[in-house]
């Protein structure tokens, strides 16, 4: 199983401002990783696959790089709308089992 | 745009079986290169993977629940279920269903909003 350690735990920042979150695996790996923003009472959405990849209709603000044990994810400019619990995933092993980070969460200062 | 949308019971004795369906809305359950599962996310704690399953069947599930897990999927009505026997209190969590990408292990495009389920007598 490839353990996923997000920090920090939580982030309470001021929109505008640029956001780091940070992802790292016991194992390297090389891009099949995704991150996930969830909020309150909602279905997660798929921001990023393929550890740099943009899902559709996600703003070009989120931005993601990464591979071995580190993988970033960095929201170049927050706004009011980014606060929540934010997720890395791993989908690097077969047979599968998929694995999540503990999750950052983004407070909205 | 796919819509999932998770249904059952929202309590659950201890030692009976949660069963959950997901109802797959916007597109067909047929489609190849996709896996539909089950996540869950007890009080206080993060994301766990449960288990999916193909649309010709094939399932895959995580072996820390493989004893007690049935995923199925019923084409017919565009719908996939979770059955999990002998619940105890740690399986009480938010449970979501989901559509994996086939890529490897794979990634999840389109969510539910998930639904409460408590085990408790």
């Amino acid at each position: 199983e490839i353990v996923l350690t997000q920090f920090p735990a939580t982030l309470s920042v001021s929109p505008g401002e640029r956001v780091t979150l940070s992802c790292r695996a016991s194992r390297s790996f090389f891009s099949n990783l995704a991150w996930y923003q969830h909020k309150p009472g909602q279905a997660p959405r798929l921001l990023i696959y393929a550890a740099f990849t943009r899902a559709t209709g996600v703003p070009a603000r989120f931005s993601a790089r990464g591979s071995g044990t580190d993988f970033t994810l960095t929201i170049s400019s927050l706004q009011p709308e980014d606060f929540g619990v934010y997720y890395c995933q791993q989908y690097e092993t077969w047979p599968p089992e998929l694995t999540f980070g503990g999750g950052t969460k983004v407070e909205i200062k | 745009q796919v819509h999932l949308q998770e249904s059952g019971p929202g309590l659950v004795k201890p030692s009976e079986t949660l069963s959950l369906m997901c109802n797959v809305s916007g597109d067909s359950i047929r489609i190849d290169d996709y896996f539909w599962s089950w996540f869950r996310q007890p009080p206080g704690k993060g994301l766990e993977w449960i288990g999916y399953i193909s649309h010709t069947g094939t399932t895959h599930y995580n072996p820390s629940l493989a004893s007690r897990l049935t995923v199925s999927v019923d084409t017919s009505k565009n719908q996939f279920s979770l059955s999990l026997a002998s619940v105890t209190a740690a399986d009480t969590a938010v449970y979501f269903c989901g559509r994996v990408k086939e890529v490897w292990g794979g990634y999840c495009d389109y969510w539910g909003r998930g639904t409460l389920v408590t085990v408790s007598s």
